[in-house]
C-alpha cells in the first residue's frame, strides 16, 4: 500500500455543485493530516489541517476516518476559483518531512 | 512578510552539467526542506535542514544530490553530472521552529536537463 493514495481525477464539475475527494494513508500511528491546494504552475498551499475527527472552514469539510485509515475533503457550492489540484498530506514517521499524494485535480465549469 | 523565495525559476542545462539552485527561506524559520515534484505527481521530500545540519537527508536519489546551508539562513541545492531524469521542479520550504508540519512552499525551480 503507498503511504498516501487518492482518487485518480480529473473531476469536472459546474458551479454550486458538491464534491468529494478521497484519500487513504498507510501509516497507522499518523496523527496529523492536511489538505494542500496547488494551482497550475504554482507552489502548494494550505488549505486545511485535520487534527482530530474532522473540520470545518466556510465550504471545505475535512473529515478523518482513523479505523478505515481515510481522510475526505468536501467541497460544498463550488465556484470557478476552486478550480485546482487537492493534495492529501501526511508528515512521515519522523515527522521530518511531509509526504503529499498524487492529488486530485478539478475543474469547475460555469 | 517576504515569502519563501527561489532562484531562478527556470533553469535549462545540458545532460551532465553541474546546476545549482537557490532557496531563501522565511526570515526567522529554522527549518528548510527541498521537495521534487514532477509533472503528474505530488511533491517528493529530498532533504530537512534544522538550523545549518541536514537533520534528514533520506530523500536525495543518490549522491548526484547534495544540499548545504551553511549560515542557517540561505540553502544551496546542487545537482553534479545532471541527467534527463533529473527534469523536475525543485520546491523549497521552511517552517517556524517548533512547528514542523506548517511548511510555506517558495514558487519552485522548473530544470529541464536536455
Amino acid at each position: 500500500r503507498k503511504e498516501v493514495e487518492q482518487d485518480p481525477g480529473p473531476f469536472n464539475v459546474p458551479e454550486g455543485a458538491t464534491v468529494a475527494f478521497n484519500c487513504t494513508y498507510s501509516n497507522s500511528a499518523s496523527q496529523s493530516f492536511f489538505w494542500y491546494r496547488q494551482d497550475c504552475r504554482k507552489e502548494p498551499k494550505l488549505l486545511m489541517s485535520v487534527y482530530s475527527s474532522g473540520n470545518e472552514d466556510g465550504r471545505f469539510t475535512a473529515q478523518l476516518n482513523r479505523a478505515s485509515q481515510y481522510i475526505s475533503l468536501l467541497i460544498r457550492d463550488s465556484k470557478l476559483s476552486d478550480s485546482a489540484t487537492y493534495l492529501c498530506v501526511v508528515p512521515n514517521q519522523a515527522g521530518t518531512a511531509l509526504i503529499f499524494g498524487k492529488g486530485t485535480t478539478l475543474s469547475v465549469s460555469s | 512578510g517576504a515569502g519563501v523565495s527561489q532562484t531562478p525559476s527556470n533553469k535549462v542545462t545540458e545532460k551532465g552539467k553541474y546546476v545549482e539552485l537557490r532557496c531563501d527561506p522565511i526570515s526567522g524559520h529554522t527549518a528548510l526542506y527541498w521537495y521534487r515534484q514532477s509533472l503528474g505527481q505530488g511533491p517528493e521530500f529530498l532533504i530537512y535542514f534544522q538550523g545549518t545540519g541536514a537533520a534528514d537527508d533520506s530523500g536525495l536519489p543518490n549522491d548526484r544530490f547534495f544540499a548545504v546551508r551553511p549560515e542557517g539562513s540561505v540553502s544551496t541545492l546542487k545537482i553534479q553530472r545532471t541527467e534527463r531524469g533529473d527534469s523536475a521542479v525543485y520546491l523549497c520550504a521552511s517552517s517556524p521552529s517548533g512547528r514542523r508540519n506548517t511548511q510555506y512552499f517558495g514558487p519552485g525551480t522548473r530544470l529541464t536537463v536536455l
